[in-house]
């Protein structure tokens, strides 16, 4: 079966500080990767997707950039984090042969100080 | 207006009481539609997929009425466990990446 690690699960950084979450998918071959926000009572924001290696596709442009280097690994990272990146990171992943259900590790807590 | 709209609650309903939540959609063009659950502090998972007229699974029954553009979640017979927050999920005609989440509707089941 398939799963889905993210980690930290936790993290506090100062602002103007640099940024690197990671994501990999276990149990499957060329998914469909993305990077989600969710603010504090908001719902989920698309960052990026990837439908392959190398391949990545910006939703909101913004100080975040997202990589690809492998085929279960997705980065997401920012050179200086604002108050406002804090927030719920989700990162999901999809079939990609017209599978459209996305499932979705179990997040970082980001708190920009 | 928003592209997926929902009441957020919370709803407070009985153990075993019947609930169902409306979400609605603005882009007619949308093909794929889903329910997830978001436990508090914790990711959102996959309940239900609705893709046609509407499905069941058990004591969720999930429909879609495109001429309205709305989707329904209907929970039977709630249960303490069924607290947390049903999220509606609609993926854009133009897109299969993409997914719209509404910002959910919270369920509060009491004993």
């Amino acid at each position: 079966s398939q799963t889905i690690h993210q980690w930290p699960a936790t993290l506090v950084q100062p602002v103007g500080s640099p940024l690197s979450l990671e994501c990999t998918v276990e149990g499957t071959s060329n998914p469909n990767l993305y990077w989600y926000r969710q603010a504090a009572g908001r719902g989920l924001q698309l960052l990026f997707y990837s439908v392959g290696i190398g391949q990545i596709s910006s939703e909101v442009p913004q100080n975040l950039s997202a990589s690809r280097p492998q085929d279960r690994q997705f980065i997401l990272s920012s050179k200086k984090l604002l108050l406002s990146d804090s927030g719920f990171y989700l990162c999901a992943w999809s079939m990609g042969q017209g599978d459209y259900e996305q499932y979705f590790g179990p997040g970082t807590r980001l708190t920009v100080t | 207006r928003k592209e997926v709209e929902q009441d957020p609650g919370p709803f407070n309903v009985p153990e075993g009481a019947t609930v169902a939540f409306n979400c609605t959609y603005s882009n007619s063009a949308s093909q794929s539609f889903f329910w997830y659950r978001q436990d508090c502090r914790k990711e959102p998972k996959l309940l239900m997929s609705v893709y046609s007229s509407g499905n069941e699974d058990g004591r969720f029954t999930a429909q879609l009425n495109r001429a309205s553009q709305y989707i329904s979640l209907l929970i039977r017979d709630s249960k303490l466990s069924d607290s947390a927050t049903y999220l509606c999920v609609v993926i854009p005609g133009d897109s299969s990446y993409k997914l719209i989440f509404g910002s959910g509707t919270r369920l509060l089941v009491r004993p």
